[in-house]
């Protein structure tokens, strides 16, 4: 099972948006809605930011927004704080013996 | 809200098991379903399997089958996850996480993960 492709690493600076992408195939992220995602801080556990491609969770900052378009999902970041410096992963159903696959990661980093 | 409190920090030789606990307070628990991900040293996340308390269903990624058991106790609203047969490669931090019974989707919220050591 392929673990879903990320960019390693991405920048932007303060009050600016940037993108994460998130690309797998049509057994997974293509062809269900179940794509999430998640930030995590160095030392600690992950926390849920978006979920079913768009949907924000109770307390998450409407900064946060997520999209999908044929096989890749997107998680986008606006107006960029300091405290969003952090690691994000994306997962996605997949209708493989393995139900679940996550992306490799995104080192975003605030300049 | 719930909270998923684990068990603590193990170091285990090669070709040992290692069970590792995640206790719910605060929610509902048998609703849920638990999943167990692990994170090697600066590596990513990887979905090993998960259980559905209510139904005592547990399901595992290929990867592990044969090699790694979830169970639950209901009365206690904790979950385990025992590894057999550990290599060095097994060492990570193991989180347990929440999520829905009718499909592998979103994970919500997670425990504070339990670093597993192997080594000789």
């Amino acid at each position: 099972q392929s673990a879903l492709t990320q960019p390693a690493s991405v920048s932007g600076s303060p009050g600016q948006s940037i993108t994460i992408s998130c690309t797998g195939t049509s057994s997974d992220v293509g062809g269900y809605n179940y794509v999430s995602w998640y930030q995590q801080h160095p030392g600690k556990a992950p926390k849920l930011m978006i979920y079913d491609v768009s949907n924000r969770p109770s307390g998450v900052s409407n900064r946060f927004s997520g999209s999908k378009s044929g096989n890749t999902a997107s998680l986008t970041i606006s107006g960029l704080q300091a405290e969003d410096e952090a690691d994000y992963y994306c997962s996605s159903y997949t209708s493989s013996s393995t139900p679940a696959v996550f992306g490799g990661g995104t080192k975003l980093t605030v300049l | 809200q719930v909270q998923l409190v684990q068990s603590g920090a193990e170091v285990k030789k090669p070709g040992s098991s290692v069970k590792v606990s995640c206790k719910a307070s605060g929610g509902t628990f048998s609703s849920y379903a638990i999943s167990w991900v692990r994170q090697a040293p600066g590596q990513g996340l990887e979905w090993m399997g998960r259980i559905i308390p209510i139904l005592g269903i547990a399901n595992y990624a290929q990867k592990f089958q044969g090699r790694v058991t979830i169970t639950a106790d209901k009365s206690t609203s904790t979950a385990y996850m025992e590894l057999s047969s550990l290599r060095s490669e097994d060492t990570a931090v193991y989180y347990c996480a929440r999520g829905p019974t009718m499909i592998v989707d979103w994970f919500d919220p997670w425990g504070q993960g339990t670093l597993v050591t192997v080594s000789s």
